[in-house]
């Protein structure tokens, strides 16, 4: 199996607070993580790429500062989004790829995000 | 630029009428074309890699192609459980990236 997890599922925020979303890998290590946002009824648009131990690598528009990444280890990334705003709202998804395996990404359930 | 364009956006099967989804795609150098399934408020789920032009994959009603230019979905007599966004994804061999460039999904609802 491929099973990725995220927590927490949903989550409310009040403007101008940061919260922070998990992604693990449940039965695999990943070489890989990748965090992406969907705007209802879009498709999906990748933040960020992060490998075990370095720096993410940011895709062009997405603020680095406001949108912290740490992957700590290769079953675990979190995603910080800090000092949010009602324009963060959206649904966050994060995808693995297997240590030593193709190139298939295998993706979480996604977080619902809603800043008040 | 890495594109990829699906159609039709959306599609509507009457239970047992077969049909098939198209992505059509431009890339520097295709190292995988991939379909996932999405359903509501879910993130998407793998169902195929398709690597050359020629190959064809199968998992139970669905079966997918593909050609330099374009992959199809077909779908043989859907369920309604087959109702779902199907979304076609690329990834490009150069620059040693594993990014995945999304299409924007086909809405496929499937009606008993």
């Amino acid at each position: 199996g491929a099973v990725v997890s995220q927590h927490p599922s949903w989550v409310i925020c009040k403007s101008g607070t940061s919260v922070k979303i998990e992604c693990r890998s449940l039965d695999f290590q990943a070489t890989t993580m990748f965090w992406y946002r969907q705007f209802p009824k879009q498709s999906l648009m990748l933040m960020a790429t992060s490998n075990e131990g370095s720096k993410a690598t940011y895709e062009q528009g997405v603020e680095k500062d406001k949108f912290l990444i740490n992957h700590a280890s290769l079953t675990l990334s979190t995603l910080t989004v800090t000092s949010a705003h009602p324009e963060d709202s959206s649904f966050y998804i994060c995808s693995a790829t297997k240590y030593g395996g193709t190139y298939e990404q295998y993706f979480g359930p996604g977080t619902r995000l809603t800043v008040t | 630029e890495d594109q990829v364009t699906q159609s039709p956006e959306a599609l509507r099967l009457q239970e047992g009428e077969s049909s098939s989804l198209n992505c059509s795609y431009t890339v520097s150098g295709l190292r995988g074309l991939f379909w996932y399934r999405q359903d509501p408020g879910k993130g998407p789920e793998f169902l195929f890699t398709l690597y050359s032009a020629g190959e064809e994959k199968e998992k139970e009603r669905l079966k997918a192609t593909l050609t330099k230019k374009e992959s199809f979905l077909h779908i043989t007599a859907p369920k309604p459980e087959d109702s779902a966004t199907y979304l076609c994804a690329v990834q490009a061999e150069s620059g040693g990236s594993e990014k995945l460039v999304f299409g924007k999904g086909t809405k496929l609802t499937v009606n008993p």
